[in-house]
């Protein structure tokens, strides 16, 4: 079974500039969130899907932050523009239909912002 | 609000046995969860406790006390490769997991 997918891998820009994040979850998990990962923190939920009904998006930066998942399926995250207290690891997990609490992780995408 | 508790280290000696602890505050409980994560790599789930007890898992334990919002995950026969981050998580209202800042394991020869 394939995991959780993320690209890219890493990512440098410069402040105010604009960033993309891509999220393919596991086949047949209905419910995906994106974290943020600040070094030595726990992650911490941005955004949660129900298939492609937000849950949850009360720790998302409205402004500058958006997330969608067309079709319930992948998801993209995008920030802009991008400040440096945004470097940070984006985890994307998806979970089992009635199992949020066995949650599966991406590799992240590493953003830093200069 | 919400938030949890964690200590931010422990030290241990390989094949030792050793406890992490965790204390929440959250609204609308359901469960707590323990993920580990080693440098550089995603969080990859331990265990779950929806109920008040002991799961085991192979040299992985985890508790639950409903009453005292607590929780520990035991490590048992400690090996090097047991050198992570543990972050305990708890699910609340409407299924919104949030994750404790996590314990760094470290694990001596």
């Amino acid at each position: 079974e394939a995991g959780v997918a993320q690209s890219p891998r890493y990512k440098i820009i410069e402040k105010r500039q604009s960033v993309a994040f891509w999220c393919n979850p596991i086949s047949g998990h209905a419910t995906l969130y994106w974290y943020q990962q600040i070094l030595g923190q726990g992650p911490k939920l941005l955004i949660q899907f129900q298939n492609n009904g937000v849950v949850d998006d009360s720790q998302l930066p409205k402004d500058r932050f958006s997330a969608e998942r067309l079709k319930g399926v992948d998801s993209t995250l995008k920030i802009q523009p991008a400040k440096l207290e945004d470097s940070a690891v984006y985890l994307c997990a998806s979970s089992p239909p009635g199992v949020p609490y066995e949650q599966y992780f991406g590799p992240g995408t590493r953003l830093t912002v200069t | 609000g919400q938030s949890l508790e964690q200590p931010s280290e422990v030290t241990a000696v390989e094949g030792a046995i050793v406890q992490i602890n965790c204390t929440y505050q959250t609204s609308g409980f359901y469960g707590l969860s323990w993920y580990q994560q080693h440098d550089g790599g995603a969080p990859t789930f331990l265990s779950y406790n929806g109920l008040d007890g002991l799961e085991e898992t192979g040299r992985f334990s985890s508790f639950l006390s409903r009453s005292d919002s607590y929780g520990y995950l035991l490590l048992q026969e400690l090996q090097m490769k047991d050198s992570a981050s543990y972050f305990c998580a708890v699910s609340g209202g409407g299924f919104k997991t949030i994750f404790g800042a996590g314990t760094r394991l470290f694990v001596k020869a």
